[in-house]
């Protein structure tokens, strides 16, 4: 079964460095999520992104933060200028429609220092 | 998006069926009641949805109840691989399909 996939698993950056986390949605995707989990928190949303372009995102993500669809396959969550607070699991997902099941990947832990 | 409550914590005993409620008592009519499960730190998984009939899949049955106030997610031969923290999710309405994960229900299944 077609699955999502995210790279790397696990990464680790120096506090004020951009980061960049991949991910793979399966082929038939037309929208694309990205949520994050702070140890022992809920899953929180951070964006949707639809047609090339964000449909909504959350207060979380704010002006640091970008993502973009550059070659069809890959969808990318930017973190321009990381904190310490950006430490947490980052989850892609990917659905057919808006209202049907997303499918995540198995997230990629960023780790800042 | 409608707001869900679950139970913190249930047990269930491996081989017995394990029933999750989830009350959604302000679900308005073009929500859809979602379920997902995450397994220690893995990302969530789907598991079922519904509108207002009862569904199954391979995984799981979903009761709906007619009022759509609450549901019961049905796991009908529980394993030990089904302990995980489970989300029971409202979504529709004028979202873009954006989740909002509460803190779920941990099941628990014993040998």
């Amino acid at each position: 079964e077609p699955e999502v996939t995210q790279t790397p698993s696990h990464q680790v950056t120096q506090m004020g460095q951009e980061v960049i986390l991949r991910c793979v949605p399966i082929s038939n995707h037309l929208y694309f999520y990205w949520y994050r989990q702070i140890l022992g928190q809920k899953v929180e949303f951070l964006v949707s992104f639809y047609n090339n372009e964000i449909s909504e995102k959350s207060e979380i993500f704010d002006d640091q933060f970008s993502v973009e669809r550059p070659d069809g396959s890959n969808f990318t969550l930017k973190i321009r200028s990381t904190k310490l607070e950006d430490s947490a699991m980052y989850f892609c997902a990917g659905g057919t429609g808006s209202f049907q099941p997303q499918h995540f990947g198995d997230g990629t832990r960023l780790s800042i220092l | 998006d409608a707001k869900t409550t679950q139970p913190p914590s249930m047990d269930c005993a491996e081989g017995r069926a394990a029933n999750l409620p989830c009350n959604h008592s302000t679900i308005s009519g073009n929500e859809y009641v979602y379920w997902y499960r995450q397994i220690h730190s893995q990302g969530p998984q789907y598991i079922i949805h519904g509108l207002k009939n009862n569904e199954t899949n391979e995984m799981a049955s979903l009761i709906i109840t007619e009022d759509r106030k609450s549901s019961t997610l049905i796991l009908p031969h529980a394993t030990l691989r089904d302990t995980a923290v489970y989300y029971c999710i409202v979504n529709g309405g004028t979202s873009y399909g954006k989740l909002t994960f509460g803190q779920g229900t941990i099941l628990t299944v014993h040998p």
